[in-house]
């Protein structure tokens, strides 16, 4: 069974400019979770989804960062225009349902933005 | 407010010892506290687990304790390994959401 599958592995950017990030989850999961970890801080919840809808996006930090999950299989995260402060390592996790607590997590996406 | 708190960073231990990571919560809300490790480059994966209405669970060489009057749990692990070098985090739920609260990790050192 392929695990959760991020991409890219590292992105760099300027300031101002727009990242997407893409996460496929593991075929049959219809939780798929984004998390963002900062400087070596704790694992932040940004959002929930069940199948294609917005669960929970109590922990996006603002309007410039926009989730979507098409269809109900990959999801993509877009910061658009990227900030210094949105550096950090972004992780997607995917589970069954019923199963939300014991998350299965892709190996994440290092964003810099300089 | 940081609802789960691991307050040591890391952790230094010799092979074949016990190690214990600890984690507090804030949040008497929660039901559900699991254990997860992260080597680097990775993401992190799931460990163990303990539902509120237990004190303890076990699973080979590790056990997690829960005493919920101090919002306080702790991971064990007898004997360490230098494989199980690596960030250890803690995290919690609550029963009517689906997201995790984690802590902010422990670095867990084995030394041969």
């Amino acid at each position: 069974e392929a695990g959760v599958t991020q991409f890219p592995s590292h992105s760099v950017i300027e300031k101002g400019q727009t990242v997407t990030l893409r996460c496929d989850p593991i075929s049959g999961h219809d939780n798929l979770y984004w998390y963002r970890r900062v400087m070596g801080k704790e694992i932040k919840f940004l959002l929930h989804f069940v199948k294609e809808s917005k669960q929970d996006e109590s922990g996006m930090p603002n309007n410039r960062f926009l989730a979507e999950r098409t269809g109900g299989t990959y999801s993509t995260l877009k910061v658009q225009p990227a900030e210094l402060e949105d550096s950090g390592v972004y992780f997607c996790a995917s589970s069954r349902l019923g199963m939300g607590e014991k998350l299965f997590f892709g190996s994440g996406t290092q964003l810099s933005v300089l | 407010d940081q609802q789960v708190k691991q307050n040591s960073p890391s952790l230094s231990v010799q092979e074949g010892r016990i190690s214990i990571l600890n984690c507090d919560y804030t949040n008497s809300m929660f039901d559900y506290f699991l254990w997860y490790k992260k080597y680097p480059a990775e993401g992190p994966t799931f460990l163990i687990s303990i539902s509120s209405i237990k004190d303890k669970n076990e699973d080979g060489r590790f056990t997690v304790f829960l005493n919920k009057s101090a919002k306080h749990l702790s991971l064990h692990i007898v004997p360490s390994q230098p494989g199980d070098s690596a960030v250890y985090f803690c995290a919690a739920r609550t029963s009517n959401t689906g997201k995790l609260i984690f802590g902010q990790g422990t670095t867990l050192q084995v030394k041969p």
